[in-house]
């Protein structure tokens, strides 16, 4: 399978936006991008599908974006309960997914 | 409110097969809207999709895991099942079940997950 690329960590403080990066050519083939939110120990949560759409009961301080072979999660007005993993994963054809490697983010 | 259950032994000897099961409830496994995924995280790593069931019949998994991968469905107990064949310590991981719709590709219902430990 086709390789997600993410990077392994970004920090921001309270009340400030970050955006996760996630870089691969099944993005550029497919226009399926997912976003997800995981607390250790709890079931990782869909947050964005569909590159830019918001499942219901979804926080609109999270958005996400497509722009060629990289996808971009962008979280506003950070807050504490933000610090987690976040994932993205992608269609990659013959009905696979594909999981980036994940982005640990740390609310400083 | 669909909800997803793992169950399974928490400890499988390294060269065994693990075998986990998935059971549905709020929602028929029937449903030929959806395919009912397993996908793990191995302990300080991310994500992985294992593999897929649709239909019932139709079973897709990851190229990397294929030659030890079997999923199955039992639409009479709305459960789906995961086989996993000459587990190795690598396979230690936390295992998910999940769904995501035809056409969406997006996980939208995740169980709770079971850790799984490969070890003599």
């Amino acid at each position: 399978q086709s390789a997600l690329t993410q990077p392994a960590s970004v920090s921001g403080s309270p009340g400030q936006s970050i955006t996760i990066s996630c870089t691969g050519t099944i993005i550029g083939n497919y226009n399926l991008v997912s976003w997800y939110q995981h607390h250790p120990g709890k079931a990782p949560k869909l947050m964005i599908y569909e590159n830019n759409k918001w499942p219901s009961g979804v926080s609109n301080r999270f958005s996400g974006s497509k722009s060629g072979d990289t996808a971009s999660l962008t979280i506003s007005g950070l807050q504490g309960e933000d610090e987690a993993d976040y994932y993205c994963c992608s269609y990659g054809g013959v009905s696979t997914l594909v999981f980036g490697g994940g982005t640990k983010l740390t609310v400083l | 409110q669909l909800q997803l259950q793992e169950s399974g032994p928490g400890l499988v000897r390294p060269s065994e097969t693990l075998s986990l099961i998935c059971t549905v409830s709020g929602g028929s496994i029937s449903t030929r809207t959806y395919y009912w995924d397993w996908i793990r995280q191995s302990p300080g790593k991310g994500l992985e999709w294992i593999g897929s069931l649709y239909n019932s019949v139709n079973s897709y998994y990851n190229p990397s895991l294929k030659s030890r991968v079997t999923m199955s469905v039992d639409t009479s107990k709305n459960q789906f099942s995961l086989n996993l064949s000459s587990v190795t310590a690598a396979d230690t991981a936390v295992y998910y079940c999940g769904r995501h719709q035809y056409g969406v590709w997006s996980v939208d219902y995740w169980g709770q997950g079971a850790l799984v430990t490969v070890s003599s």
